[in-house]
């Protein structure tokens, strides 16, 4: 029973390039979730998407970022030019998202992003 | 604005002694309350819960307390062994227990020591 998926689990980009982290749910998961942890601070949540659906995007920042969970395939968090602002271990959750006081998300490893 | 807030960024603990991890929010639309164990490189794991109907929940060694009046809640963990060591994030939902966005705290790191 495999748990949330992520990766790379480390991924190196130059300032400008473009960096995309995937992310697999849980089976029977339908719903996504996308947090960033800067250094020394908590988990910023940033997208809640559902199938083929961005249901909740208030966390994300307005430029560079975008997010998408195909009806086939994992759900990827996107950072086109990155810039060294953007190094943190960015986590993703799923949930069932269904049941009544089931908030619990079940967390991945997490991509730690180094811009250089 | 940090909505959820723990004070303490570190704590540290004798092994076998009772750890108490706080945790205050602001946001009264707030229904439920999460914490999360974390060990470095890992993925914050889930720990225990509770809704606001109710003020206290136990899982084994663990239990949280929630004094809604106060807007705190508190994870206490008796009795406390090495393993336990880790960063603790407090968290909260707002949409009725449903799955849904959380908002974390800070995290108080634990430190057990024999």
């Amino acid at each position: 029973n495999a748990g949330v998926m992520q990766n790379p689990r480390h991924l190196v980009r130059r300032r400008g390039q473009e960096a995309r982290l995937r992310c697999s749910p849980m089976k029977g998961h339908s719903h996504v979730y996308w947090y960033r942890q800067l250094p020394e601070e908590g988990l910023k949540f940033m997208v809640y998407l559902q199938k083929e659906n961005i249901i909740d995007e208030s966390g994300m920042p307005k430029e560079r970022f975008s997010a998408e969970f195909p009806k086939e395939g994992p759900s990827i968090l996107r950072i086109q030019q990155v810039v060294r602002g953007d190094s943190a271990a960015y986590f993703c959750a799923s949930s069932p998202g269904t049941a009544y006081l089931q908030a619990e998300a079940f967390f991945g490893q997490g991509t730690r992003l180094t811009v250089v | 604005d940090q909505q959820v807030k723990q004070n303490s960024p570190s704590l540290s603990v004798q092994e076998g002694r009772i750890s108490i991890l706080n945790c205050d929010y602001t946001n009264s639309m707030f229904d439920y309350f999460l914490w999360y164990k974390k060990y470095p490189a890992e993925g914050p794991t889930f720990l225990i819960s509770i809704s606001s109907i109710k003020d206290k929940n136990e899982d084994g060694r663990f239990t949280v307390f929630l004094n809604k009046s106060a807007k705190h809640l508190s994870l206490h963990i008796v009795p406390s062994q090495p393993g336990d060591s880790a960063v603790y994030f407090c968290a909260a939902s707002a949409q009725s227990g449903t799955a849904s966005k959380l908002t974390f705290g800070t995290g108080t790191r634990l430190q057990v020591t024999l």
